[in-house]
């Protein structure tokens, strides 16, 4: 267990229909990093937050969005959901902001399923 | 383009087939080298960090080395609880942040 807890597990929606994945990072943690994994795309990063602020910025569609919350949990908020965003979302999350090498522990991840 | 290529895609051993897995990379900034172990609908799992070339860890069963172009995941005497997907990830600086770039796996299953 890295620490790191994601909710819902699993979730099954609609096309057109938004979507909010939750994370609560490791004790200590400061930043939170969202993945996407799929079968033809492999782990793609998404997005970073250290500290409640925006650190990175990796291939993330416009429909998708996050914030950091004071409570250091994190929401991925996926809108106007196509086929093509199922996919398994994995947030991690590290002690540090990235400027030194961190070490990032993984969520048991979200099963997205838009059918 | 900054890459990370892992080979092969797949290897099939049978317990206490020792073998490596590699993990080439073409980044500038090089910052550290992951690995990580994932099971099939898990997250994945930190195995190792390495930060420059000529350094070696190993844990149990596992050994991952770093050269100037590529890492190195040898496996001895495999047992069927090694089987799962190996992930290398490479830790670079970027304009946009620093970030995580992964490869996309070897999937090792071990046999009895």
């Amino acid at each position: 267990d890295s620490g790191v807890t994601q909710t819902p597990k699993h979730l099954i929606t609609a096309t057109g229909q938004r979507v909010t994945l939750r994370c609560s990072p490791r004790s200590g943690d400061l930043s939170v990093y969202w993945y996407q994994q799929s079968l033809d795309q492999g782990l793609q990063f998404l997005i970073q937050y250290y500290n409640g602020e925006e650190r990175a910025k990796g291939n993330i569609l416009e429909r998708f969005s996050a914030q950091q919350f004071p409570d250091l949990h994190s929401e991925l908020n996926l809108s106007s959901l196509e086929l093509g965003d199922s996919a398994l979302y994995f947030c991690a999350s590290s002690v540090g902001g990235g400027i030194r090498t961190d070490t990032q522990y993984f969520g048991p991840g979200t099963r997205l399923t838009v059918l | 383009e900054d890459q990370v290529t892992q080979s092969p895609e797949a290897l099939r051993l049978q317990e206490g087939e020792s073998s490596s897995l590699n993990c080439s990379y073409t980044v500038s900034g090089l910052r550290g080298l992951f690995w990580y172990r994932q099971d099939p609908g898990k997250g994945p799992e930190f195995l190792f960090t390495l930060y420059s070339a000529g350094e070696e860890k190993e844990k149990e069963r596992l050994k991952a080395t770093l050269t100037k172009k590529e890492s190195f995941l040898h496996i001895t005497a495999p047992k069927p609880e090694d089987s799962a997907t190996y992930l290398c990830a490479v830790y670079i600086l970027t304009g946009g942040g620093n970030k995580l770039t992964f490869g996309t796996g070897t999937q090792l299953k071990v046999e009895l």
